[in-house]
C-alpha cells in the first residue's frame, strides 16, 4: 500500500538552510505536496510539484523531486525562528491525501 | 468566504456519548474531505464527498462513524457511543481540482 516516510527531527540554526526529506510509495502520485503545521492549528498548503517537474523554487522555498528513487525534499533558506512548526510531505492516492507522520523542524536563534 | 470552517474547535465528550462536528468548505470547492489526525501521527484519510455523495470510505471509518453532507454544501462527521480511542483532531479539507484547503480542526477528547 501507499506510504510515506520523513525523518522526526530537524534542528537548525537561524539563518540556515533546512533541509526535510520523505520517500513515497506510489509512483502514480500526480501531486506532492509539503504542509506546515503549527502547534494546535490545522494544516497550510506551502508548495506542491507536479509529478512531471524536478524542481520547483517559491521564494524561501525549494521542492526537489526524483522520481526514480521516490524522494521529495523541502530545502527553506534563510530558516527563520517563525518556521518552527510540523512539516508535512503527502501524496496522492486517488483522491485522498496520504502524509507522513511529519518532520519538527526546530530553529533556535 | 475566507477557507474551511469547523465547528467546535474543542470538543470534550464522556465515553459512550454521541458527537457530531460540522465542516463549511469554500464554496466553490465541490470535494470535502474529512482527516483524523492522532498526537506525533499524520493526518489519515476518513472519507471524501463529491458535491452530496459520498464516494469513498476508509477501513478506519468504523460504524460508530457516520459522515453525510446534505445539499453538497457543509459536511457533519458524527461519532455514535464515543470511546477514549476517539480522541483525536478531526480535519476537514476541501479542493476543487488539486490543492486541499484544511480547517483548523476539531479536537475531541473523550473522557
Amino acid at each position: 500500500g501507499e506510504d510515506v516516510e520523513q525523518s522526526l527531527f530537524l534542528s537548525v540554526r537561524e539563518g540556515d538552510s533546512s533541509v526535510i526529506n520523505c520517500t513515497y510509495t506510489d509512483s502514480s502520485s500526480t501531486y506532492l505536496y509539503w504542509y506546515k503545521q503549527e502547534p494546535g492549528a490545522g494544516l497550510q498548503l506551502l508548495t506542491y510539484i507536479f509529478s512531471n517537474m524536478d524542481m520547483k523554487q517559491d521564494q524561501r522555498l525549494t521542492v526537489l523531486l526524483n522520481k526514480k528513487d521516490k524522494h521529495l525534499s523541502l530545502r527553506i533558506a534563510d530558516t527563520q525562528t517563525g518556521d518552527s512548526a510540523i512539516y508535512f510531505c503527502a501524496e496522492t492516492a486517488g483522491t485522498a491525501l496520504i502524509f507522513g507522520k511529519g518532520t519538527t523542524l526546530s530553529v533556535s536563534s | 468566504d475566507t477557507g474551511v470552517s469547523q465547528d467546535p474547535r474543542h470538543k470534550i465528550t464522556k465515553r459512550g456519548q454521541n458527537v457530531t462536528f460540522r465542516c463549511d468548505p469554500i464554496s466553490e470547492h465541490n470535494r470535502l474531505y474529512w482527516y483524523r489526525q492522532t498526537l506525533g501521527q499524520g493526518p489519515e484519510f476518513l472519507t471524501y464527498f463529491q458535491n452530496e455523495a459520498q464516494l469513498e470510505k476508509s477501513r478506519l471509518l468504523s460504524d460508530r462513524f457516520s459522515a453525510e453532507r446534505p445539499k453538497g454544501s457543509f459536511s457533519t462527521l458524527e461519532i455514535q457511543r464515543t470511546e477514549q480511542g476517539d480522541s483525536a483532531m478531526y480535519l476537514c479539507a476541501s479542493s476543487s481540482q488539486y490543492g486541499y484547503t484544511f480547517g483548523s480542526g476539531t479536537r475531541l477528547t473523550v473522557v
